[in-house]
């Protein structure tokens, strides 16, 4: 079990600069998740897919931030014209579907976004 | 939408059982009550999961009383390596991502 994997860990850019950041799922979990996380909050629900199906999204993700999975695997988180409030714990989880099961989610260990 | 209520914060020594409890009053029928534990600058890991009564594993045991309106995660014997942030999450993520959230956590310092 290779994990969830999430690139970069970091990521330092200026206001107004567009970043993309990605996620490998593990490879037989078919549901990806976004989550947001700031200082001293629990994770904030973004969007999730289901293979290449984006099922969910937030009100939290607004016409700046888009995400796909164009082949059922990994994933890429985009933001666009990035605001200060941009700044935050960007997690990616996966999980398998498992019929009448409510399947556990596997956390990355995110990528760090700061805004300068 | 399942609101959970947890302690903000506790404080344990090494060696004792740590129980945290979280409130969840609307939990639905068809929710279930999963804990995850999250170190700094690492991702939430799953600890255990339960829809009703109690459930163990190697790390953790979780009981559920029958109304299911609150449940209790116990940690025996805790060492300072389980100083972190522990999540209550309800709900069924997996056809209802949205509706299932993450609350603030409750911090947990074991003490040598």
């Amino acid at each position: 079990d290779t994990g969830v994997s999430q690139d970069p860990r970091h990521k330092i850019t200026k206001r107004g600069q567009n970043v993309t950041f990605r996620c490998d799922p593990i490879s037989e979990h078919n549901r990806l998740y976004w989550y947001r996380q700031t200082l001293g909050q629990g994770p904030e629900f973004l969007t999730y897919f289901q293979n290449e199906a984006q099922l969910e999204k937030s009100r939290l993700l607004s016409d700046r931030f888009s995400a796909e999975r164009p082949k059922g695997s990994f994933s890429t988180l985009e933001i666009q014209r990035t605001e200060q409030g941009d700044s935050a714990m960007y997690l990616c989880a996966s999980s398998s579907s498992g019929d009448g099961f409510n399947q556990p989610q596997h956390f990355g260990d995110g990528t760090r976004l700061s805004i300068l | 939408l399942a609101k959970t209520t947890q302690p903000i914060s506790m404080d344990s020594y090494e060696g004792q059982e740590v129980n945290i409890t979280c409130s969840h009053n609307n939990i639905a029928t068809n929710d279930y009550i999963t804990w995850y534990q999250q170190f700094p600058s690492q991702g939430p890991r799953f600890i255990i999961q339960g829809y009703k009564t109690k459930v163990t594993n190697e790390v953790a045991s979780l009981f559920i009383p029958a109304d299911r309106k609150s449940s209790t995660l116990s940690l025996p014997r805790v060492s300072l390596s389980d100083t972190a942030v522990y999540y209550c999450l309800v709900g069924r993520y997996n056809t209802n991502a949205g509706k299932s959230t993450f609350g603030d956590g409750t911090t947990l310092t074991v003490k040598p």
